[in-house]
């Protein structure tokens, strides 16, 4: 079964640290991974798309890895803000339509 | 209107009432999804149109239908609603569907309480 998991389920920074967010996947057939962010009662937005080629992706202060090999992604944080407080989710793509998608991981940045 | 859109933001019914959940993308993308999103639990596809043609249906109850007349416009229509289906509906697009695992983008969600 694929299945995408998200340890911990929460977790709390003081402002300015880096912090790491965990994801790990069952498949390693996976077609790309997505890191999503979600605000309390809202959608979802889309940080970073790393597709199975590649290793990392990069956007401001966040970087996500993907390491098929030992079915782990990684999205670090730098200069954690107060702003950044929200659950995080990973999904994967295991080719096919669907993205399986973690429970998240509710970050909180503590001023 | 850019992005990924729905309406209502807000809705409780009661089980016995008619509803329909809208959503509409912006981008010029093929292919749109419905999402289940309750507490505690991951995120649930529960269908997936493609060019306006069911491509998935995830073994969700009968109480929830889908329409998509177009490809920038889904509906998810619902009747006699149940406690347990008291969730956020999220709707996403992609550019398409199918292997190869397009970007995914999603609407603010619809959050629906049944009473």
């Amino acid at each position: 079964k694929q299945e995408v998991t998200q340890i911990p389920a929460a977790l709390s920074v003081p402002e300015g640290e880096n912090l790491v967010l965990n994801c790990s996947f069952t498949d390693s057939a996976i077609y790309n991974l997505q890191w999503f962010r979600q605000d309390p009662g809202k959608g979802l937005t889309s940080l970073l798309l790393i597709q199975s080629s590649q290793r990392e992706q990069t956007s401001g202060r966040l970087n996500a890895s993907l390491d098929k090999s030992s079915g782990r992604s990684t999205l670090y944080i730098a200069a954690s803000q107060p702003g950044d407080s929200a659950t995080y989710l990973c999904a994967a793509h295991f080719g096919n339509e669907k993205l399986t998608f973690g429970t998240g991981t509710r970050l909180t940045i503590i001023p | 209107e850019t992005g990924v859109t729905q309406t209502p933001r807000h809705l409780v019914m009661g089980m016995t009432n008619k509803k329909s959940l809208k959503c509409e993308q912006h981008l010029g993308h093929n292919a749109m999804y419905w999402y289940k999103q309750s507490a505690k639990k991951p995120l649930e596809l529960m269908f997936v149109y493609s060019l306006e043609e069911r491509v998935e249906n995830n073994s969700v109850p009968s109480r929830f239908s889908p329409e998509c007349p177009n490809s920038s416009h889904l509906f998810l229509h619902l009747h006699t609603l149940q406690p347990e289906d008291s969730a956020l509906y999220l709707c996403a697009s992609s550019q398409d569907s199918g292997q190869g695992g397009y970007e995914q983008y999603f609407g603010p969600g619809t959050r629906l309480t049944v009473t």
